[in-house]
């Protein structure tokens, strides 16, 4: 039962146009959502999060957007940059429990 | 602040063998858990700890120990290693639960 999904395996971007990454969840009780970058042979980094009450946080050239209706968020990076490739996770949690569920990941691939 | 460390980076076992993985971390952090990362499946927890003195399993506990016996501490333990405990391995802290988890550089285990 995957409660966080990431349909898309990959996706591969010009540099300096937008890159957006999509997330889906199942489980209602979620309501703090976060976005992990990850190079290889590294650990995940925190990118930026989202809680249930806003829809919207921006930090930088990232941008997270949450639905809560559709069970939907997505990760908009503008402008993308070549340093940007690595493999994006969005995770969610519930505040009441901490643990997080993590999706099975997008490899962004930004060429110059 | 050195952050999330882990030891080893790498490890080779033969089946059967035990071992444990070391987690520390300088934050001050109640909360620690601990990660596998497979190819296509994202990561998933394996044990988490709110605080010293407690310990709770996560996604796929079976085959593995933990302890919590300090603040800064974590070890994970494989009492007999099997090939399908090839994997990658996350520590992760956060200050409470609910909160932003930090994660460490990861342990690559190939149990043959």
């Amino acid at each position: 039962d995957q409660q966080v999904k990431q349909n898309s395996p990959s996706l591969s971007v010009q540099e300096g146009r937008i890159s957006i990454l999509n997330c889906d969840y199942t489980n209602s009780m979620f309501d703090y959502f976060l976005w992990y970058k990850k190079y290889p042979a590294e650990g995940p980094t925190f990118l930026i999060s989202i809680s249930s009450i806003k829809d919207k946080n921006e930090d930088g050239r990232f941008t997270v957007f949450l639905n809560k209706s559709a069970k939907h968020l997505s990760l908009h990076i503008v402008p993308s940059q070549p340093g940007d490739s690595a493999v994006y996770f969005c995770a969610a949690t519930g505040t009441s429990y901490g643990k997080l569920t993590f999706g099975q990941g997008t490899i962004l691939t930004v060429h110059p | 602040n050195a952050g999330v460390t882990q030891t080893p980076k790498f490890q080779v076992l033969k089946t059967g063998q035990s071992m444990t993985l070391q987690c520390a971390q300088d934050m001050n952090h109640e909360y620690m858990s601990w990660y596998r990362q497979d190819p296509g499946m994202g990561l998933r927890l394996i044990h988490y700890s709110v605080g010293a003195g407690i310990t709770d399993q996560g996604e796929v506990p079976n085959g593995y120990n933990v302890s919590r016996s300090t603040t800064e501490d974590f070890p994970l333990r494989l009492l007999s290693a099997a090939p399908s405990q090839t994997s990658v391995y996350f520590c992760a802290s956060s200050y409470s639960r609910g909160y932003t988890q930090y994660f460490g550089p990861g342990t690559r285990l190939t149990v043959l």
